[in-house]
C-alpha cells in the first residue's frame, strides 16, 4: 500500500532563516505531487506541483521554491523565510490518471 | 477561474443527521470530493461521486450532486462525537498534465453530546 511523510511535524524558525521541508511517497511509481499550505483561516492554497522529476509548476509567487530531485521525493524551500509564512504546509499526491488526492500528516511552521 | 464554496460551521446532537453543503462553479468539473480533516492532522479523503452520477453511499455517508445548480452535499447519518472535524468538498480540474483539485474552505463541523 501506498503511504506518504512529512517532516519535520512542526518547525519554528526565526524570520529570514532558510526552510527545507521534505516530503517522501512509498509504494507507488511516478505520482503527481503537491505542496499546500493551510493557513489559520482554513483554505487550502496549492503552491506547487510536479508531473515528474525536475518538473515543477508554480501556482502562486513567492518567496518560496519547490524542488523533486527524485520520484517519490518533493522538497520545499525558502532562502529566507517571513512571517506571512507560518501556516501548515501539507503534501500530497496522485496517481497520474486519477483525481484524488491522498495526504500527507503535514508541517506546522512557525516563523517568529 | 474555479470557485468552491461551503458554509464555514455546522452543529449537530449526537446521534442526528449532519448535512455538509458545497457549491461549484465549473460545469466542466469531472469528479467532486469530500474530506475530512481532524485537529493538527493531513487531509483524509472520505468519498468521491463521478459527475454523471446523482448519488452515491458509502455506510453512513450519503453524496448527493445536482449537476444543474453545482450543488454537492455530504449526509452523515447518525452523527457520532468522532466525526467532530473540518469537511473539504474538491472538484476535479484538469490543467495541462496535472489534474488539479480545487478546494472549498471547509465546514467546522462540531457534535455536540
Amino acid at each position: 500500500s501506498q503511504t506518504i511523510h512529512q517532516w519535520p511535524a512542526t518547525l519554528v524558525q526565526p524570520v529570514g532563516s532558510p526552510l527545507s521541508l521534505e516530503c517522501t511517497v512509498e509504494g507507488t511509481s511516478n505520482p503527481n505531487l503537491y505542496w499546500y499550505r493551510q493557513a489559520a483561516g482554513r483554505g487550502l492554497q496549492l503552491l506547487f506541483y510536479s508531473v515528474g522529476i525536475g518538473q515543477i509548476s508554480s501556482e502562486v509567487p513567492q518567496n518560496l521554491s519547490a524542488s523533486r530531485p527524485q520520484d517519490r521525493q518533493f522538497i520545499l524551500s525558502s532562502k529566507k523565510l517571513l512571517l506571512s509564512d507560518s501556516g501548515f504546509y501539507l503534501c500530497a499526491w496522485s496517481e497520474r490518471k486519477q483525481g484524488e488526492q491522498f495526504f500527507g500528516p503535514g508541517t506546522r511552521l512557525t516563523v517568529l | 477561474g474555479e470557485d468552491v464554496e461551503q458554509s464555514l460551521f455546522l452543529s449537530v446532537r449526537e446521534g442526528d443527521s449532519s448535512v455538509i453543503n458545497c457549491t461549484y462553479t465549473d460545469s466542466s468539473s469531472t469528479y467532486l470530493y469530500w474530506y475530512k480533516q481532524e485537529p493538527g492532522a493531513g487531509l483524509q479523503l472520505l468519498t468521491y461521486i463521478f459527475s454523471n452520477m446523482d448519488m452515491k453511499q458509502d455506510q453512513r455517508l450519503t453524496v448527493l450532486l445536482n449537476k444543474k445548480d453545482k450543488h454537492l452535499s455530504l449526509r452523515i447519518a447518525d452523527t457520532q462525537t468522532g466525526d467532530s472535524a473540518i469537511y473539504f468538498c474538491a472538484d476535479l480540474i484538469s490543467s495541462g498534465s496535472a489534474r488539479q483539485l480545487t478546494f472549498g474552505s471547509g465546514t467546522q463541523l462540531t457534535v455536540l453530546p
